[in-house]
């Protein structure tokens, strides 16, 4: 079964708006992975969350998790055309290190 | 240090044609992964090796994907025949716990077309 899936499917913005990316999963996790795929390219590991953490930064990125909810969000402040790219999160599966993928959020930044 | 490196990037094959894909991990990491993203939907887990032992082998689809990973470095997927529905991304990642932690690097992907 789907674990992690974000909303939205797609976000287009202008420039130097920032972007907000959910994501919703089913099970218990140990951590919580954002990653970023540019259009023909391979995963790039943004940022990860444990558990017991219910916030984290990373340059332009906050990611927030609420496990009551089973929720994730991710924000791009400032967001540049750079950012353009698939947002996928991903939690712990069955075996270690088992990641489980939502369908992803497709964000347009326009310049 | 070099990354997880995927070859080819790119394959269009026939329907029933055998196509074989490859992946370096990242040197010294036990563990590797294969995924797949068919279009428009989720990237979805493949299998795990940790060194050359199928750890995992539960989202292989059916048995015309055949994974190896002789002696515990690169590891080879194998499709033969390839359908229709075998087209899309396949990813391969590579892991070392450390620390607790097991971050997975992925490759750039290999796109698979099969027409």
């Amino acid at each position: 079964s789907q674990q992690g899936e974000e909303d939205p499917q797609a976000l287009s913005i202008q420039e130097g708006e920032n972007a907000t990316m959910n994501c919703s999963y089913k099970t218990s996790i140990n951590n919580l992975q954002w990653y970023r795929q540019n259009s023909g390219r391979g995963l790039v590991h943004l940022i990860l969350i444990r558990s017991n953490e219910r916030e984290k930064h990373s340059g332009r990125l906050r990611v927030t998790l609420d496990t009551s909810k089973k929720s994730s969000s991710l924000l791009i402040t400032a967001s540049r055309a750079a950012d353009t790219a698939s947002y996928f999160c991903a939690t712990n599966g069955g075996s270690q290190g088992n990641l489980i993928f939502g369908k992803g959020t497709k964000l347009s930044v326009k310049p | 240090e070099a990354g997880v490196t995927q070859f080819p990037s790119h394959s269009v094959i026939e329907k029933g044609q055998t196509v074989t894909l490859r992946c370096d991990p990242i040197s010294g990491h036990d563990n590797l992964y294969w995924y797949r993203r068919v279009m428009g939907k989720e990237i979805k887990f493949l299998l795990h090796f940790v060194k050359e032992s199928k750890q995992d082998e539960s989202g292989m689809p059916n048995n015309r994907f055949l994974a190896e990973r002789t002696g515990g470095t690169y590891s080879t997927l194998k499709v033969q025949p390839a359908e229709l529905e075998d087209s899309g991304v396949y990813f391969c990642a590579s892991s070392q716990v450390y620390q607790g932690r097991t971050e997975a690097f992925f490759g750039q992907g290999t796109r698979l077309t099969v027409v």
